[in-house]
């Protein structure tokens, strides 16, 4: 089984509609962010949290909001979505021993919005 | 502010060498890492290498560190077709702040 999960793994969506993209984890990890991926860039963090009562904004947190449920759960909103939210999320998870202070990534979560 | 670049793609031939370079602006991370990013997957870690070393070889992948002209580079070497992917390099300032470039797309011709 994956470590890391996103679900749904594809949304199509409209204009001006709250969507909710689920992150969950089996690796015991505290740490869990939050990433969009758009063609032609690299990622780019919107939201992390290093424990469950952390939440932190990133890079590009304006029209997001994120909700830590647990340690394994990380949930990323999009309270009204818009065109330019168009993009592929990824989620991920670390912890402070690991070598490199590696990220493990979840397979992503293709949404668009028409 | 914190730049990382790469060229968009690269095509080399099954059993050759693959050499993929990125350039970075900011050289106080702690590690630049390589990621590989397989269709419909999320990224992978590859290698990374400590900003205080040149080079780390781990089978057939070797990443060179040139810190003066703030240049990255990983080298697989006999790339096969199961290499094919995308390859982020990125910079990591701390926990919360990895600067990813936009990746080179590696494709293996027969």
């Amino acid at each position: 089984d994956a470590d890391v999960t996103q679900t749904p793994r594809n949304r199509i969506t409209k204009t001006g509609k709250r969507i909710m993209l689920e992150c969950s984890q089996t690796k015991g990890h505290d740490r869990m962010y939050w990433y969009r991926q758009d063609p032609g860039l690299g990622l780019r963090l919107i939201y992390y949290s290093f424990d469950v009562k952390d939440i932190n904004k990133g890079e590009i947190s304006d029209g997001y909001s994120v909700s830590r449920q647990a340690q394994a759960k990380f949930s990323l909103s999009l309270e009204s979505a818009i065109p330019n939210q168009t993009a592929l999320y990824f989620c991920a998870t670390s912890d402070t021993s690991g070598a490199g202070d590696e990220q493990f990534f979840g397979p992503g979560t293709r949404l668009t919005v028409l | 502010g914190e730049d990382v670049e790469q060229s968009l793609f690269l095509s080399v031939r099954e059993g050759d060498s693959s050499v993929i370079n990125c350039t970075y602006t900011d050289s106080s991370s702690t590690y630049l890492y390589w990621y590989k990013q397989e269709p419909g997957a999320g990224l992978q870690l590859l290698t990374y290498i400590f900003s205080n070393m040149d080079m780390k070889q781990d089978q057939r992948l070797t990443v060179l560190l040139n810190k003066k002209d703030k240049h990255l580079s990983l080298r697989i070497a006999d790339t096969q077709t199961g290499d094919s992917a995308i390859y982020f390099c990125a910079e990591r300032f701390s926990a919360s702040k990895i600067i990813f470039g936009s990746g080179t797309r590696l494709s293996i011709r027969p």
